[in-house]
């Protein structure tokens, strides 16, 4: 059973272009959350999806940056116009459907590392 | 808002003792889960143990173990017999357990744990 797959590792852009970064979670897993790094902090929750629909953006600034999780394919996080302070660390995570003995578990990806030039 | 404390921005111990990571938290729920996520330095973010609040029995994983003070909204972890890949980061989370902020996973500000030989 593969783990959470995030794509691409590591993503370079230019102030002023977009990035979209990829997340594929566990099998049989419908909940995807986006997690972003700063460097020495910790995790700083984003966002929360599930098939089609935003449960939890709480976390997300407010322009830029915007996030969805399609009934087919991947989850996508999408900051447009990168700036410099955009570069960090970004994490999704995935977790069963409750009720499975699991409650509250988030299985992690590898992240992705933006670096904005 | 729920707010997560770690006080030892780095610890470090010898080969095949035990050390003890602190970590406390705000809250003003009953029911919420606590973990302890491992970042070792390939950044991925591993789970290392989970406590549910309602339960009084301290969890335990192998080597790690927990002593959770709910009145005094106290999580410390401990690892016992250390080992040189307990090397990493290591972040205490809080989740509630129901509720709009459900799925929304808080962090502390890490802790670097060091295992020396």
């Amino acid at each position: 059973n593969a783990g959470v797959m995030q794509n691409p590792r590591h993503l370079v852009r230019r102030r002023g272009q977009e990035a979209r970064l990829r997340c594929s979670p566990m099998k049989g897993h419908s909940h995807v959350y986006w997690y972003r790094q700063l460097p020495e902090e910790g995790l700083k929750f984003m966002v929360y999806l599930q098939k089609e629909n935003i449960i939890d953006e709480s976390g997300m600034p407010k322009e830029r940056f915007s996030a969805e999780f399609p009934k087919e394919g991947p989850s996508i996080l999408r900051i447009q116009q990168v700036v410099r302070g955009d570069s960090a660390a970004y994490f999704c995570a995935s977790s069963p459907s409750f009720g499975t003995g699991e409650s509250g578990i988030q299985y992690f990806g590898a992240g992705t590392r933006l670096s904005v030039l | 808002a729920q707010t997560v404390t770690q006080s030892q921005p780095e610890m470090s111990v010898q080969e095949a003792e035990t050390v003890t990571l602190s970590c406390t938290y705000d809250t003003s729920e009953n029911n919420y889960y606590l973990f302890w996520y491992k970042q070792p330095p390939s950044r991925q973010m591993i789970l290392v143990i989970r406590q549910e609040a309602y339960k009084q029995q301290n969890a335990t994983e192998n080597r790690f173990s927990v002593n959770f003070q709910k009145a005094a909204k106290s999580f410390s972890l401990k690892i016992s017999d250390s080992q040189l890949g307990d090397t990493a980061m290591y972040f205490c989370a809080f989740m509630k357990a129901g509720g709009t902020s459900y799925g929304k996973l808080t962090f502390g500000q890490g802790t670097i744990l060091t295992v020396h030989p």
